[in-house]
């Protein structure tokens, strides 16, 4: 596709359900960013990969998140055993240049909602 | 630490006003500094993006302008629409670490009729 496709758009479960989240990002694009935006709060970093690199996971908030990218396609955010502080949309970006002035392209994001 | 800081924190104003956006930031080395304007409901779509030569920088009815010996940037709207209604977003991207980018909290504007 032409952008970065998040599915789903929603998502509501109970705590201590396991979610996954998916991110296709643009074709070609070689960085791609997991963010994490609760309500009226700006944007938290989770997670970053860039190609077949090791992924800076220095923004995951607990053992709880993981995520996985196969080279420099799909990426899936899990979340497992939700808390109800983890409803929030989840942003993913992609980025064509790796480094200093890459344009991030952003997803519409997932919103996850835990009751 | 690395910080970025936008003010004001809300702001209404009427159709076709003009108005301007502050960024502050405490981010060294220095990389580049980027706005984004989000929709409500939307993912952050970016505005512009100034490395440390350029002092200001256009698209459409929006300029930016850059001082980085203050660390400051402001973003100015001209002649604003309901549709300039959004969160703006002030990132700085950090020098010693290409991807880290450092989110201010935003400022969200709204275009009254």
């Amino acid at each position: 596709g032409a952008g970065v496709s998040q599915s789903p758009s929603n998502k509501v479960t109970e705590k201590g359900k396991d979610v996954e989240l998916r991110c296709d990002p643009i074709s070609g694009h070689t960085a791609l960013y997991w963010y994490r935006q609760r309500l009226g709060q700006g944007l938290e970093f989770l997670i970053y990969f860039q190609g077949n690199s090791a992924p800076d996971k220095s923004g995951l908030p607990s053992d709880r998140f993981s995520a996985e990218r196969t080279g420099e396609s799909v990426s899936t955010l899990t979340i497992q055993r939700t808390q109800q502080e983890d409803s929030a949309v989840y942003l993913c970006a992609s980025s064509l240049v790796w480094g200093l002035t890459g344009e991030l392209f952003f997803g519409e994001g997932s919103r996850l909602t835990v009751l | 630490k690395n910080q970025v800081e936008q003010s004001p924190q809300s702001l209404i104003i009427l159709e076709g006003k003009n108005c301007t956006l502050q960024c502050n930031y405490t981010v060294s080395p220095f990389s580049n500094l980027r706005w984004y304007k989000q929709d409500t409901g939307r993912g952050p779509v970016s505005l512009t993006i100034m490395t440390f030569s350029e002092n200001t920088k256009s698209n459409g009815r929006y300029t930016a302008t850059l001082d980085a010996d203050t660390k400051q940037s402001s973003l100015h709207i001209t002649a604003s629409q309901l549709s300039d209604s959004a969160s703006y977003i002030c990132v700085v991207s950090a020098g010693d670490s290409n991807y880290q980018l450092i989110w201010g909290a935003g400022t969200k504007l709204i275009i009254k009729p």
